[in-house]
């Protein structure tokens, strides 16, 4: 069956580090991946898109890798700020459709 | 921009009522709408597919007759819960792509609490 796994444990960071979330996928064959952000009571908002042959994409203080061979995307927020606090999705997208993940909530402990 | 409005943010409603909740593209034409509930610590969940002047495409297990989907022009969807019962309650989301956007590319609206009593 087909599955998107991200870390359902949030992850609490000191502010002005580097925040690494993890998505990993099966029995997908996504062209692009995406990222998003998502605050509480809040719609989505879209973040990076990584296309299948592009191995990083930066944004910023955001970095995201994309790895088909492991089937696995890496997400970065670097000289994380309290601000950046929020959940983090990851999307494949495929067919004018996207499957989200459940979503990885970040804490930035000023 | 991309920005996508929905309107109420936030409803109350009696079981057995009908509650219509509306999705709109503000600056820009969107040629496809999605409509996503989502609950607590769970991730979104596609209900359905709308392009304008067509009928919306159903995932499986959303029952159609329940979840009335309208999409009457390039910049409005409307979602109404017929029937709504308190299991219906739930955190609505409307999404829209662009047709010049990145590929597969949505803009969500804000979300609509939705508490059926």
């Amino acid at each position: 069956s087909q599955k998107i796994e991200q870390n359902s444990e949030a992850l609490n960071i000191q502010e002005g580090k580097t925040a690494t979330l993890t998505c990993n996928y099966t029995n997908y064959s996504p062209a692009y991946l995406q990222w998003y952000r998502q605050d509480p009571g809040r719609g989505p908002v879209f973040l990076l898109l990584i296309r299948e042959n592009e191995k990083e994409k930066r944004k910023e203080r955001l970095k995201v890798t994309f790895d088909t061979t492991l089937k696995q995307s890496l997400f970065h927020i670097t000289a994380s700020q309290p601000a950046d606090s929020a959940t983090y999705l990851c999307a494949l997208s495929g067919n004018n459709r996207l499957a989200f993940g459940k979503g990885n909530q970040v804490v930035v402990i000023p | 921009g991309a920005v996508v409005s929905q309107h109420p943010s936030r409803v109350i409603c009696k079981s057995g009522t009908s509650v219509k909740i509306e999705c709109r593209s503000l600056d820009f034409q969107a040629t496809t709408m999605f409509w996503y509930r989502q609950f607590p610590k769970k991730s979104l969940m596609l209900m359905a597919t709308s392009n304008e002047g067509s009928k919306a495409t159903y995932e499986q297990g959303v029952e159609k007759d329940k979840f009335l989907i309208n999409h009457a022009s390039l910049t409005l969807s409307t979602l109404t819960v017929t029937s709504a019962h308190p299991e219906d309650s739930s955190f609505y989301i409307c999404s829209a792509t662009k047709r010049e956007g990145l590929p597969d590319t949505q803009y969500f609206g804000p979300g609509t609490r939705l508490t059926v009593l």
